[in-house]
């Protein structure tokens, strides 16, 4: 069974930082591609980054780049997201999404974690 | 990036009768070379994670019923319960996998009437 367990959400002043993890379980972690998502209390879905499954390759959406880093770690089969910087417009819960397509970025995501939620406030 | 807009926001059917859920982008997203369009479907029940339903537009997940379809092309697709049931309450998005950025719609919320 597939498993995505994210952890480090949390409260954080404007400006201070944050890292997330995800441990998966259940796949072959080191071939597939992995996202967060994030979703703001009560929004709509808003995509972040993706990390290609050997690590070699990253992307992220304009309102995260330069303050935001995905690695991952295949010998742990652990996700990593490094937020800095962080504003009050990150609030939101951060999905880990496993890609569905082995060895590519297909950006269809047919497993999501629970959750963690970051709320940056003062 | 491609805008997502689903249409209505939220709506409200009896029991055992057609839900639609229109989902149309700012471009299209058919890649003429495989023929197919990059547009996915999800469900996300209260305080869940969203659960992949469909994909390449009209493609059913394993283990979907298959009171729910999709169709459409292009910049235009639906999303149909053919047969409301009380476990489909829920929100649905629709979501583009056609460019770098995949984006999503605003969702639709459905109700029991």
């Amino acid at each position: 069974e597939v498993q995505l367990v994210e952890s480090g959400g949390g409260l954080v002043q404007p400006g201070g930082s944050l890292r997330l993890s995800c441990s998966a379980s259940g796949f072959t972690f080191s071939t597939y591609a992995m996202h967060w998502v994030r979703q703001a209390p009560g929004k709509g879905l808003e995509y972040v980054s993706v990390i290609s499954s050997n690590g070699a390759n990253t992307y992220y959406t304009d309102s995260v780049k330069g303050r935001f880093t995905i690695s991952r770690d295949n010998s742990k089969n652990t996700l990593y997201l490094q937020m800095s910087s962080l504003r009050a417009e990150d609030t939101a819960i951060y999905y880990c999404v496993k890609d569905s397509q082995w060895d590519q970025t297909w950006g269809v995501f047919d497993y999501w974690g629970q959750g963690t939620l970051v709320t940056v406030s003062s | 990036d491609i805008v997502m807009t689903q249409s209505p926001d939220s709506l409200a059917v009896s029991l055992g009768e057609r839900a639609t859920i229109n989902c149309k982008s700012s471009q299209s997203v058919l890649y003429s070379s495989n023929n197919k369009n990059y547009l996915a479907w999800y469900q996300q029940k209260p305080g869940q994670p969203p659960k992949l339903l469909i994909h390449w537009a009209s493609t059913r997940e394993s283990g979907v019923p298959d009171r729910f379809s999709g169709s459409g092309s292009g910049t235009d697709f639906t999303l149909t319960i053919s047969s409301l049931q009380a476990e489909d309450v829920a929100v649905y998005f629709c979501q583009q996998y056609y460019t770098t950025t995949p984006t999503f719609g605003q969702g639709t919320k459905l109700d029991i009437k």
